[in-house]
């Protein structure tokens, strides 16, 4: 069965800190890899995109890796801001299909002062 | 740019009502999609279109309608809504294939229904 699974569901962490956000997969075959980051109230804004062939990809303090033999992806948060509260959902997709997603449930981030 | 926009942003029904959830584009994207999200699980595909004139289920289509008359909307219609729709109603639209390009997601529709 296709899921997508992500640890640890909540997170605090101190403004500054770095954070690491784990993600699982037993998708397969895949087309690539997001992590979204959704806003409380708002809708989920793409992050990073990896294809299978990617192992990390950098959007400012946001790293992302991958490892497509282990089907394990993170999301790195360096020298947080309280503006990173937020859920961080990752997303599997299949090749060829347009709409085939598999979203994760989440990992709600809250950056404390 | 407008963007994906949603109407309305919050909702309350009775048991047994209908109503419509809007959504517009203005970036004249091919595929729209609507999702909901419940606490505690992932986003699931409700109804999605590739295109004006083309609409096609998802994961979870039972209770709701879909059309897409024209390029820019895409409303999802409630025929009779019971308490198990209450959620967030997320519209989603990418330019081309999504896997590709991504969804640029509205901000959400929040129905309660009683």
């Amino acid at each position: 069965k296709n899921q997508v699974e992500q640890s640890p569901q909540s997170l605090i962490i101190l403004e500054g800190k770095n954070c690491t956000l784990q993600c699982n997969y037993t998708v397969s075959p895949f087309s690539n890899l997001r992590w979204y980051k959704q806003d409380t109230g708002r809708g989920p804004v793409s992050l990073t995109i990896m294809t299978f062939s990617e192992n990390t990809k950098s959007n400012r303090r946001y790293t992302a890796t991958l490892d497509a033999d282990t089907k394990q992806s993170s999301l790195h948060i360096t020298a947080s801001q309280l503006s990173d509260s937020a859920s961080y959902i990752c997303v599997v997709s299949l090749p060829n299909t347009g709409n085939q997603f598999y979203f994760g449930t989440g990992t709600s981030l809250t950056v404390i002062p | 740019n407008a963007g994906v926009t949603q109407t309305p942003k919050f909702q309350v029904l009775k048991t047994g009502q209908s109503m419509t959830l809007q959504c517009a584009q203005d970036m004249n994207h091919e595929y729209m999609s609507w999702y909901r999200q419940d606490p505690g699980m992932g986003l699931r595909l409700i109804h999605y279109s590739v295109g004006a004139g083309i609409t096609d289920q998802g994961e979870v289509p039972n209770g709701y309608n879909v059309s897409r008359s024209t390029t820019e909307d895409f409303p999802l219609r409630l025929l009779s809504a019971a308490p198990s729709q209450t959620s967030v109603y997320f519209c989603a639209s990418s330019p081309l294939k999504g896997d590709l390009y991504g969804y640029t997601f509205g901000s959400g529709t929040r129905l309660t229904v009683v």
